[in-house]
């Protein structure tokens, strides 16, 4: 069965950092690109990183650049989000999903429960 | 970036009725589209990709359609089960970007 899992979020002060994990399972890992996309409390979804299968090329959303940095590792079929300079608008619930499709640039066909970021003092 | 405008905000239907959704580009997304429904406390579910080809596993009764800037989402005869919050997302250009959602509720 195909599994996307997601943990690491909790709270963190304005300013600081969080590593946020994503293990997936039930399908070939390096074959597909991967993605972030968060929820804030109340709001709709937004888009925030995709990562290629290989983990040669990355995207990221403005709103994030020069903050968050998205990785994989392909030989423990987890993916990552390492959040720097958190604010207190990136407080959301952050979904790992799995892009379907060839391209990078894709729908996301597979999600998470998602692992909610608190960002406050 | 790409503005992607769901309408209406809200639509109130009565079960077995049809449900009508529209999403709107703000330029071309040729046929990158897709269509996420969302329950509340739940992740969003992928139901459609390329503006028109359903999930594995997605009823009959959702149908997608449209091109370039405009795209519908039709739910042919509303069951309990489709009460939700869906979202378009366009995947043509980076930044990929979500609609703000249209709530289907109970009439």
């Amino acid at each position: 069965e195909l599994q996307v899992l997601e943990s690491g979020g909790g709270l963190v002060q304005p300013g600081g950092s969080l590593r946020l994990s994503c293990a997936a399972s039930g399908f070939t890992f390096n074959s597909y690109a991967m993605s972030w996309v968060r929820q804030a409390p109340g709001k709709g979804l937004e888009w925030v990183s995709t990562i290629s299968g290989s983990g040669g090329s990355t995207y990221n959303a403005d709103s994030v650049k020069g903050r968050f940095t998205i990785s994989r590792d392909n030989s423990k079929n987890t993916l990552y989000l390492q959040m720097n300079s958190l604010r207190a608008g990136d407080t959301a619930v952050y979904y790992c999903a799995r892009v379907g499709g060839i391209a990078v640039a894709g729908f996301e066909d597979y999600w998470g429960q998602g692992t909610l970021v608190t960002v406050s003092t | 970036e790409i503005v992607m405008t769901q309408s209406p905000a809200t639509l109130s239907v009565s079960p077995g009725e049809r449900a009508t959704l529209s999403c709107r580009a703000s330029q071309s997304v040729s046929s990158n589209l897709a269509w996420y429904q969302q329950k509340p406390g739940q992740a969003p579910r992928f139901l459609i990709s390329g503006t028109s080809t359903r999930a594995t596993g997605i009823p009959a009764r959702f149908s997608g359609s449209g091109s370039g800037t405009e795209f519908t989402l039709t739910i042919s005869s509303l069951q309990s089960e489709d009460f939700a919050v869906y979202y378009c997302q366009q995947y043509n250009t980076w930044p990929l970007t979500f609609g703000g959602g249209t709530k289907v509720e109970i009439k």
